[in-house]
């Protein structure tokens, strides 16, 4: 059946590094991915989202891409913060969820 | 603007019995969600209703049951819980489609199930 997934379920970088976190997808025919961060005790919030239509998409602090060759997307967090450690999914339209990853920055 | 909200925000059971899971939205949006999230396993859709009135399965609804009472509110029932539906529940809505589709979540109710 189709899938979403997380490459690693954890990931500890140091304060102040880029983080970079991975997603693959199954359905070559999805053509919108949303990245969620879930803080401890709270539910999943938006970060970012991308069509399929486009390669790279750019927020504060957060870049999304996606190469539909392989089927596979990336979060990527720039100077990252204390504030930034929580667990990261990505989703598909469909609300297909990955499995997510945990961030812990180190200070 | 409360966005999400659900109650209660924890929950133990008994095997057996029943109990129903409560969740409001006041950004006037159509689809809301159900969401079982366990450790290791992301978010599981249980159930979801695209718009008052309708209701449709997802990937785990055994065990469930939803109703839409109206465009606002979704509730989720366990009409006789096991110790498998020992989890964090998660309701969501979503606006019509446009250009962002995202999902609201609310803040989730922790079942214990013993």
């Amino acid at each position: 059946g189709e899938s979403v997934g997380l490459h690693l379920p954890t990931l500890s970088v140091q304060e102040g590094d880029n983080s970079i976190i991975n997603c693959a997808y199954s359905n070559s025919a999805s053509d919108y991915f949303i990245w969620y961060k879930q803080e401890s005790g709270k539910g999943p919030q938006f970060i970012i989202d991308i069509r399929s239509n486009m390669d790279k998409r750019q927020g504060q602090r957060v870049t999304v891409l996606l190469n539909k060759t392989v089927k596979h997307l990336s979060l990527q967090i720039a100077a990252t913060q204390p504030g930034d450690s929580a667990v990261y999914f990505c989703a598909e339209k469909n609300m297909r969820f990955g499995a997510g990853t945990r961030l812990t920055v180190k200070p | 603007n409360a966005g999400v909200t659900q109650t209660p925000k924890f929950q133990v059971l008994k095997t057996g019995q029943s109990m129903t899971l409560q969740c409001a939205q006041d950004m006037n949006h159509n689809s809301m969600y159900w969401y079982r999230q366990d450790p290791g396993m992301g978010l599981r859709l249980i159930y979801y209703s695209a718009s008052e009135g309708t209701t449709d399965k997802g990937e785990v609804p055994n065990g469930y049951n939803v109703s839409r009472l109206n465009k606002r509110e979704f509730s989720l029932r366990l009409e006789s819980a096991a110790p498998s539906q020992t989890s964090v529940y998660f309701c969501a809505s979503r606006p019509d489609l446009g250009v962002r589709v995202e999902q609201y979540f609310g803040p989730g109710t922790r079942l214990t199930v013993t």
